[in-house]
């Protein structure tokens, strides 16, 4: 059975710290995806990964970073976290240019 | 810009009725296009993928038909059950978009017993 992980299912975290979100997939897929989803706002792209050690910023960047070092892995990091980070974030991974889109159970983050 | 909506946001109706759930899409150029269900809470899954050749896609009591020139998928749901309530969401694949996903907002169904 296909899977995507994620690290974490709850996370409470302060102001200004950093926050590690990890995503694991085991099914080779080259492109890799973080989105957050809030109310009323839908789902929206953070930054996106088609290869290894590659990234492209989706449609908001700001605030976070990504890195992949290895096909499996793609991790999210919020460098100083604030309260306007507080959401539910989504992992999801995809082969290929049409492939189907997996995703992981989601980390609800509550920023204090 | 390419965007996708889903009208209406929500919608309830009696166990057994069949039902349609409608997504728009703003441009013809796509990959394909994906129904995904979401409970509360939870991550997605994906119900059912059509390619951009394709007209339409089957899984059990769920049909999805996909329209290029019109920009219209619709999700047909038979024979509506209580354990359907949940959100559905359609995300589009965008020609050029490099497999990025452009999702619409998501129509929230309750089935009544």
């Amino acid at each position: 059975d296909v899977k995507v992980t994620q690290s974490s299912r709850y996370l409470v975290k302060r102001t200004g710290e950093k926050v590690f979100l990890e995503c694991v997939q085991d099914m080779d897929h080259e492109n890799m995806f973080w989105y957050r989803q809030d109310p009323g706002l839908g789902l929206r792209l953070i930054y996106f990964s088609y290869d290894v050690k590659m990234k492209e910023k989706g449609d908001i960047p700001e605030g976070y970073s990504v890195s992949r070092e290895k096909k499996e892995r793609f991790s999210l990091i919020l460098e100083s976290a604030s309260t306007n980070q507080t959401s539910m974030y989504l992992c999801a991974s995809s082969f290929g240019l049409a492939g189907v889109s997996f995703f992981g159970p989601g980390t609800r983050l509550t920023v204090l | 810009k390419q965007e996708v909506t889903q009208i209406p946001a929500a919608l309830s109706v009696p166990e057994g009725e069949n039902l349609v759930l409608n997504c728009s899409f703003t441009d013809s150029a796509i990959y394909n296009l994906q129904w995904f269900r979401q409970d509360p809470g939870k991550g997605l899954t994906s119900l059912l993928l059509i390619q951009s050749s394709q007209r339409e896609q089957t899984s059990g009591r769920l049909n999805a038909s996909l329209d290029k020139s019109s920009g219209r998928s619709t999700l047909y749901i038979a024979a509506s059950q209580p354990g359907d309530s949940a959100t559905y969401l359609c995300a589009v694949s965008f020609t050029g978009a490099n497999s990025k996903l452009t999702f619409g907002k998501g129509i929230t169904l309750s089935v009544r017993p």
